[in-house]
């Protein structure tokens, strides 16, 4: 079965400096990645997805990714972080279907 | 966008009562809909998936008989929790995915449902 690992359970950042959140995967098959962004006592947002097209993702908000299979990783990446990103950010491998999500990466920006 | 509604937002029950939420897809039919949980500050447990027309199949751990699943039309699954406990208190997130899912599909997810317990 696949697998998922968010490195940093928590990543601080000041305003208008670059944002990294690792992500590690682990699939027998050839995965679909995803990332999501959950605010507060909200549901699931989806940033932006991997499905065996281009390896770097452009997504919603300024925030993008790359798939690098050498590497199994899948970082999300921002180039200057805004106060409203501030939030929960989780990574997520599917095969057919069966999600794995990560533990997630809580991203706090300091003014 | 496709768009997943979850309601209520939040439900605050006695101990001993059930409680209903729905989860429903907006702009597109869902074959396939799926409940998690989860607890202050982590990450999200997939309980069930339902199927339009059949039963939900359970993830291992996740009683049944307390979580009733219903997925009577392509466009809502309701999740009861029955004879809710304190323990149960929780927040509930329901997602969907146009037609049949690849796994290419990226899931719409609600808004979730916060339950209190007392």
């Amino acid at each position: 079965a696949q697998s998922v690992t968010q490195l940093d359970s928590h990543v601080s950042v000041s305003e208008g400096t670059p944002v990294l959140l690792r992500c590690n995967y682990s699939s027998s098959y050839s995965p679909s990645l995803f990332w999501y962004v959950q605010h507060p006592n909200k549901g699931l947002q989806l940033l932006l997805k991997y499905t065996s097209a281009a390896t770097l993702v452009k997504g919603i908000n300024g925030f993008e990714a790359e798939f690098k299979k050498s590497e199994t990783s899948f970082h999300l990446t921002k180039p200057s972080a805004h106060m409203s990103d501030a939030a929960e950010y989780f990574c997520v491998v599917s095969v057919y279907n069966d999600m794995r999500f990560g533990a997630g990466t809580r991203l706090t920006v300091k003014p | 966008g496709a768009v997943v509604s979850q309601h209520p937002s939040r439900v605050i029950c006695k101990s001993g009562t059930s409680v209903k939420i729905e989860c429903r897809s907006l702009d597109f039919q869902a074959t396939t809909m799926f409940w998690y949980r989860q607890f202050p500050k982590q990450s999200l447990m997939l309980m069930a998936t339902s199927n339009e027309g059949s039963k939900a199949t359970y993830e291992q751990g996740v009683e049944k008989d307390k979580f009733l699943i219903n997925h009577a039309s392509l466009t809502l699954s309701t999740l009861t929790v029955t004879s809710a406990h304190p323990e149960d208190s929780s927040f509930y997130i329901c997602s969907a995915g146009p037609g049949h899912l690849s796994g290419n599909s990226p899931l719409h997810f609600g808004n979730g449902t916060r339950l209190t317990v007392t």
